[in-house]
This record gives C-alpha cells, sequence and structure tokens, in this order.
C-alpha cells in the first residue's frame, strides 16, 4: 500500500486480557517505530526496530509489551494482562533508512486501545 | 523531565494572515527537527524537517526556522488556510538515536 496501515483501527478489551496490535510498514522502509498517545498529549516513543532487529526498547512501559517483526516487515506489539493506564492510540511509524541517516516517519492512522 | 516543550496549547489566526507556532527543546543532542500536523482521528503528517546544520528551510507556504543558540524552532505558514486547522507538533532526534520525542503539541484554528 502507499502508507502504513494499521489494524484494528479500534479495540476494546476487558483488563487483564491480552491484546495484539499490527503494523504494515510502506514498502521497502527499513525502520519501524512504535509510539503510545495519550490523550492530549504527543506521541511518546516505545520502541524501533531496523529490518527484524530490534535496536531500542527502551520506551516500553512494562515487561508486559512485547513487539516483534519477525520478517523485516509488519510487526505486531502485544500487551499481555492489559490494565486501564494502557488505554491510548497507538501509533506505528517507518522510514526509509535505518543508521544514522535523517529520514523522516511516517505515520499510520493508529490503535485507539480502550480497556474496560 | 519535557525535553520538548510547545508551550502555546491553541492558537488562533485569521484566514491569510501568517501562522507561527513555536518550539522549545533543552537536548543539546538534537539535531534533526520536524513538524507534523495532525486531523482528528488519524495520524500525524510529515510537513517539514530541517537539519541542525541549517537555519531555515522552505517548502511552499511552510517555512522552518531553527536558533540554536536559543534551542528554539518556530513554524511559519504563510498565507494560513482554512484546512491548516489542526493540531502541530515539533518533535526531534539525534544522530545514533532514531526515536523522535515530540512536544504536546499546539491546536491552530485558521477563521475565516
Amino acid at each position: 500500500g502507499a502508507g502504513v496501515s494499521q489494524s484494528p483501527r479500534y479495540k476494546v478489551a476487558k483488563r487483564g486480557q491480552d491484546v495484539a496490535l499490527r503494523c504494515d510498514p510502506i514498502s521497502g522502509h527499513v525502520s519501524l517505530f512504535w509510539y503510545q498517545q495519550a490523550l492530549g498529549q504527543g506521541p511518546e516513543f516505545l520502541t524501533y526496530f531496523q529490518n527484524e532487529a530490534q535496536l531500542d526498547k527502551s520506551g516500553l512501559p512494562s515487561d508486559r509489551f512485547f513487539a516483534e517483526r519477525p520478517e523485516g516487515s509488519v510487526s505486531t506489539l502485544k500487551i499481555q494482562r492489559t490494565q486501564q493506564e494502557d488505554s491510548a492510540v497507538y501509533l506505528c511509524a517507518s522510514s526509509s533508512l535505518g543508521g544514522l541517516s535523517n529520514q523522516p516517519q511516517h505515520f499510520g492512522d493508529g490503535t485507539r486501545l480502550s480497556i474496560l | 523531565d519535557q525535553q520538548v516543550k510547545q508551550n502555546s496549547p491553541s492558537l488562533s489566526v485569521q484566514e491569510g494572515r501568517i501562522s507561527i507556532l513555536n518550539c522549545d527543546y533543552t537536548n543539546s543532542m538534537f539535531d534533526y527537527f520536524l513538524w507534523y500536523k495532525k486531523y482528528p482521528a488519524e495520524g500525524p503528517t510529515f510537513l517539514i524537517s530541517i537539519s541542525s546544520i541549517k537555519d531555515k528551510n522552505e517548502d511552499g507556504r511552510f517555512t522552518v526556522f531553527l536558533n540554536k543558540s536559543a534551542k528554539h524552532l518556530s513554524l511559519h505558514i504563510v498565507p494560513s488556510q482554512p484546512g491548516d486547522s489542526a493540531v502541530y507538533f515539533c518533535a526531534a532526534s539525534h544522530q545514533g538515536a532514531q526515536k523522535l520525542v515530540f512536544g504536546q503539541g499546539t491546536r491552530l484554528t485558521i477563521n475565516p
């Protein structure tokens, strides 16, 4: 597709359930990022992949959060034993080059996660 | 600690006039700065960026200015159009750390 695609757009889960959020980056983009955006705030970094390698996971708030990109394209963000504070919009972004080159990140429309 | 700050939560500008959105940062390691525009229920859309080796970058109606000594950047939109009404985020990164650090956003409203 032309842009970053995320699914589902909306997810409602009960506290304690596990959820999986999918990101399909722009074709050929090496770098993939996950961000969390709380209401009224800017996006906050969660984790970064260069191809299939997870190079930075410093933003993951707890060990309940896990991300993978096994074949270097599609990525999944998994949240186990969800809690109410996990309610947020989860944004995925990709960029064309990794390493030290500055390239803009292009975002998907996000998944709005609501934990009841 | 908020490394990137947008101190104005909202801004209202008349159509046709100039809109100026401001952003301050504290981390002197930042060397790449971006502005994103966000409509409701959509992801942020990249607008314009600037590297720290420059002090100005222009793309059509959008110009970004960088003042490294003041750790300040601004986005100028001229002339402002109704379609520019959105939330604008500034973001920063530095070499070796690909992640973006975002400000809190400024809601821009363009009045006819």
